[in-house]
């Protein structure tokens, strides 16, 4: 069974204050790894896909990277408008076509 | 372009009512499904469609039905509520059956059965 761990919970930053969150995962194969941002009240947006190990993606001040146990985003010198929910979901070979497991989110609050 | 467009956004329901939460798509996409967030569990995926006329389960599917006539629609049925289906449910598309790991999703309909 696929699995998705994300950490911490929730992580509080000064702003400028940069960071990193965790997404551990357990797949049969990987097909591609998503990072998904969500605001209180709305749905997720999606941000970066990641296919290989070693793969790098950015955006603005977020970074994503993938390992093959685990996926990390880096937020450099964030700012309050980052404050969100963040979500790591994977998708595995040999499943249904758009079967993603979620994890169950970080969630940040940057503090000015 | 309205994008991913569910209705209602807010519903009470009575144990045993049944309710379609609907969810409409401008983008032409072949890909369309439904999940539930609840806190502590993440998103869990309920039915999917891959294209007009052909839908699937997903992980958690009991108690809901789907059904795709349409590219456009794609409404969840819930035949008879309990409270264990209170939940917020996402719509969500993708661009084509290849690339659905980057999904597009609505703003939810946040569901509550007393």
């Amino acid at each position: 069974e696929d699995q998705v761990t994300q950490s911490p919970e929730a992580l509080r930053l000064q702003e400028g204050e940069s960071s990193s969150l965790n997404c551990s995962y357990t797949v049969s194969g990987l097909r591609g790894l998503f990072w998904y941002r969500q605001d209180p009240g709305k749905g997720p947006e999606f941000l970066f896909t990641l296919y290989s190990a070693g793969e790098e993606k950015e955006k603005e001040r977020l970074k994503a990277t993938l390992t093959k146990k685990e996926s990390f985003l880096h937020i450099t010198a964030p700012k309050p408008e980052d404050s969100a929910t963040y979500l790591c979901a994977v998708q595995a070979f040999g499943t249904s076509y758009g079967k993603l497991t979620f994890g169950q989110g970080t969630i940040l609050t940057v503090h000015p | 372009n309205a994008g991913v467009t569910q209705t209602p956004k807010f519903q009470v329901l009575k144990t045993g009512q049944s309710m379609t939460l609907q969810c409409a798509q401008d983008m032409n996409h072949e890909y369309m499904s439904w999940y539930r967030q609840d806190p502590g569990m993440g998103l869990r995926l309920i039915h999917y469609s891959v294209g007009a006329g052909i839908t699937d389960q997903g992980e958690v599917p009991n108690g809901y039905n789907v059904s795709r006539s349409t590219t456009e629609d794609f409404p969840l049925r819930l035949l008879s509520a309990a409270p264990s289906q209170t939940s917020v449910y996402f719509c969500a598309t993708g661009v084509s059956v290849a690339n659905t790991g980057e999904l597009f999703f609505g703003e939810g309909s946040r569901l509550t059965v007393l």
